[in-house]
């Protein structure tokens, strides 16, 4: 079973450069998040979707776009990375009608910015 | 507005030895609760969940975790630790209907042999 799958697993980025991190789920989940984990910080939510089309900001939106495409897929774009955009990113889905707030995590994807 | 606070950054145990991790919450109505572990390098795994009645749940990997609403607390526990429990730890709490869920900032775990 793949459930969460994020690419790439480890980038390396000069700074003002740009990137997509790819997510892709398997499970029909209607929403899908994007995170990013520092230490001491917690998790800290970027932008979210609750489908297909529809993406809404989290907590700490700049410097970050989205787009939900398609249902199985949530892309998270850096158009000109910054040092401070060094952490690892988490994608996550979830169910939709009936949804309890239970999230499925991929593995992670660690970006460092030169 | 809803919101978790986990008061341990880090907590160490010896191998063998009980455990306990706090976790507090703020919400208006019945919650849902939930623990996760993160193993160093991976992503969250659900270890438990809470919906609503026995206020005493199973987990995997022989965790609990005990929903206590007049503290509004909703502790792990394992009897004893192994050194492969080492990680960290996120309680969230989530509504029905919502979708987006509160994370606590974590607890680390370090379990000593």
């Amino acid at each position: 079973n793949a459930g969460v799958t994020q690419t790439p697993k480890f980038r390396v980025l000069k700074t003002g450069q740009s990137m997509t991190l790819l997510c892709a789920q398997d499970m029909n989940h209607e929403y899908m998040y994007w995170y990013r984990q520092d230490p001491g910080m917690g998790l800290r939510l970027i932008h979210y979707s609750v489908g297909e089309g529809t993406t809404a900001k989290g907590e700490v939106p700049d410097g970050y776009n989205v787009s939900r495409l398609k249902k199985q897929n949530f892309l998270l774009g850096l158009e000109s990375a910054a040092p401070s955009q060094t952490s690892v990113y988490f994608c996550a889905s979830s169910y939709g009608v009936g949804n309890t707030g239970e999230l499925f995590f991929g593995e992670g994807s660690r970006l460092t910015v030169l | 507005a809803q919101s978790v606070t986990q008061p341990d950054i880090h907590i160490t145990v010896s191998e063998g030895a009980s455990l306990e991790l706090r976790c507090n919450y703020s919400y208006g109505a019945t919650p849902y609760l939930f623990w996760y572990v993160q193993s160093p390098g991976q992503g969250l795994q659900l270890l438990l969940k809470y919906f609503s009645g026995d206020t005493l749940v199973q987990g995997i990997k022989g965790f609990e975790a005990e929903f206590k609403r007049s503290q509004s607390s909703f502790n792990l526990r394992k009897p004893s630790v192994h050194w492969s429990d080492a990680a960290e730890y996120f309680c969230a709490v989530g509504a029905i209907g919502g979708y987006i869920p509160t994370f606590g900032r974590g607890t680390s775990l370090i379990v000593h042999p």
